[in-house]
């Protein structure tokens, strides 16, 4: 995505909480998604931010920032399991979605 | 609920033939299906989005005589990847909505072509 911006990749112990940052430049923009896709498989949908502030869903939460172009998704005692990468992507027009490269998540003992 | 499948999950052509990659809905009837490609290590980019009943709208750089797609139904969208070349190896990932904004994936198919 030419205009979604996350890092590359993150490194977090198990037990541990992480915060993957995005930020974004749209000019019509209708909601912001975080999904979750294991090596080989689809995204599997994660959260979605229409309006600013946190959303929290078990050990996830995400935070939208429309003002400022900027959401975070925070995991909360971390497993093994979630090792993933993590796509910001945001929606605009006919509901389309525009990806960011995606942050690789790898959790360690 | 929100159940997207793909069919094949897999598949290996020889360069020159054609591929059709289905995408259904389950358990809803989907207002609009999309179409994405990604390849190793990238995002996924958007080919086309598929609305039942009408022409698929193409994004930009994708040939829409190469890649065609029919929505025969609310629950059924075909990708067909005609004259399928080694550089059209990647995996391909439908999704599909019922009027919100979330859009649920399929599993994808991987396409090599040798």
């Amino acid at each position: 995505g030419q205009n979604i911006d996350q890092p590359t990749e993150m490194t977090a112990t198990e037990g541990a909480i992480v915060q993957i940052n995005c930020t974004y430049q749209t000019s019509g923009f209708n909601g912001l998604f975080w999904y979750q896709q294991h090596a080989g498989e689809a995204p599997t949908f994660l959260s979605y931010n229409v309006l600013d502030g946190l959303e929290e869903k078990g050990r996830f939460s995400s935070f939208l920032s429309r003002s400022k172009g900027y959401s975070y998704l925070l995991l909360k005692e971390l497993q093994m399991k979630d090792s993933a990468s993590y796509l910001c992507a945001h929606t605009g027009t006919a509901s389309k979605l525009t990806f960011g490269t995606g942050t690789r998540l790898q959790v360690t003992l | 609920g929100a159940v997207v499948s793909q069919h094949p999950s897999r598949v290996i052509c020889k360069s020159g033939t054609s591929v059709k990659i289905e995408c259904r809905s389950l358990d809803f009837q989907a207002t609009t299906m999309f179409w994405y490609r990604q390849f190793p290590k990238q995002s996924l980019m958007l080919m086309a989005t598929s609305n039942e009943g009408s022409k698929a709208t193409y994004e930009q750089g994708v040939e829409k005589d190469k890649f065609l797609i029919n929505h025969a139904s609310l629950t059924l969208s075909t990708l067909t990847v005609t004259s399928a070349h080694p550089e059209d190896s990647s995996f391909y990932i439908c999704s599909a909505n019922q009027g919100s904004e979330t859009q649920y994936f399929g599993p994808g198919t991987r396409l090599l072509v040798l």
